[in-house]
């Protein structure tokens, strides 16, 4: 009941393009869903979060959909660079700061 | 403002050796995390302190790891003796107890042989 399932474990996406990330979770009581990106050699860093009482949050080019009936989440890339090459991670919490990780996605923006 | 500092960032030690790791959280954060990643995986939360205080213990391999927060401020993560699946980064994180988020440290590699 506490894991986090993400898909896809990698993807590759020219400059530009759309990125999209998914996530989906068991547990009904979680009531925190981030997403974290990582570069290599650093500690994950929060990108954008979402509570449940919302379907979609914005932040620049980052966007987060949460489709509460079906227990999943997404995180959208729009106009992906090159910069944005990293590993992605969603995660979930019940109590908003004990988060379970998913596995992660490894994104490549192509120039 | 001063990010979480860990050191050292890598550590090689042969299996059955004992080895430490420590933290310095963001000042005034009174909640900090030990998390272990291993290469290709998300991380997972060993132990979490709130001040000086251990709230959740439950993923610790407790034969082998423990962790301390002397006045609640810098932490030590110990594990005695190191097996080869302990290979991993240990993340160390902290957090305000009223906003929750989580700023990470750069980690520490552990490489066991």
């Amino acid at each position: 009941q506490q894991q986090v399932k993400q898909s896809p474990q990698s993807l590759i996406v020219q400059k530009g393009g759309i990125s999209i990330i998914n996530c989906a979770y068991e547990n009904t009581a979680f009531d925190y869903f981030p997403w974290y990106q990582q570069f290599p050699g650093k500690g994950p860093a929060l990108l954008i979060a979402i509570r449940p009482d919302v379907s979609e949050k914005k932040e620049g080019r980052f966007t987060i959909s949460f489709n509460k009936s079906a227990k999943q989440f997404s995180l959208h890339i729009m106009d992906s660079q090159p910069g944005d090459s990293a590993t992605y991670f969603c995660a979930a919490s019940k109590i908003v700061w004990r988060l379970t990780f998913g596995e992660g996605t490894q994104l490549t923006v192509n120039p | 403002e001063a990010g979480v500092a860990q050191s050292p960032r890598y550590k090689i030690i042969e299996k059955r050796q004992s080895v430490a790791f420590w933290c310095n959280p963001i000042s005034g954060h009174a909640t900090l995390y030990w998390y272990q990643q291993i290469l290709g995986q998300g991380p997972k939360l060993l132990i979490q302190f709130q001040n000086n205080g251990v709230v959740d213990d439950s993923q610790l391999p407790k034969d082998r790891f423990s962790a301390e927060r002397l006045k609640g401020v810098d932490s030590t993560l110990k594990i005695q003796p190191a097996k080869l699946e302990d290979s991993a980064v240990y993340l160390c994180a902290s957090s305000l107890i009223t906003k929750g988020e989580a700023f990470f440290g750069q980690g520490t590699r552990l490489t066991v042989v």
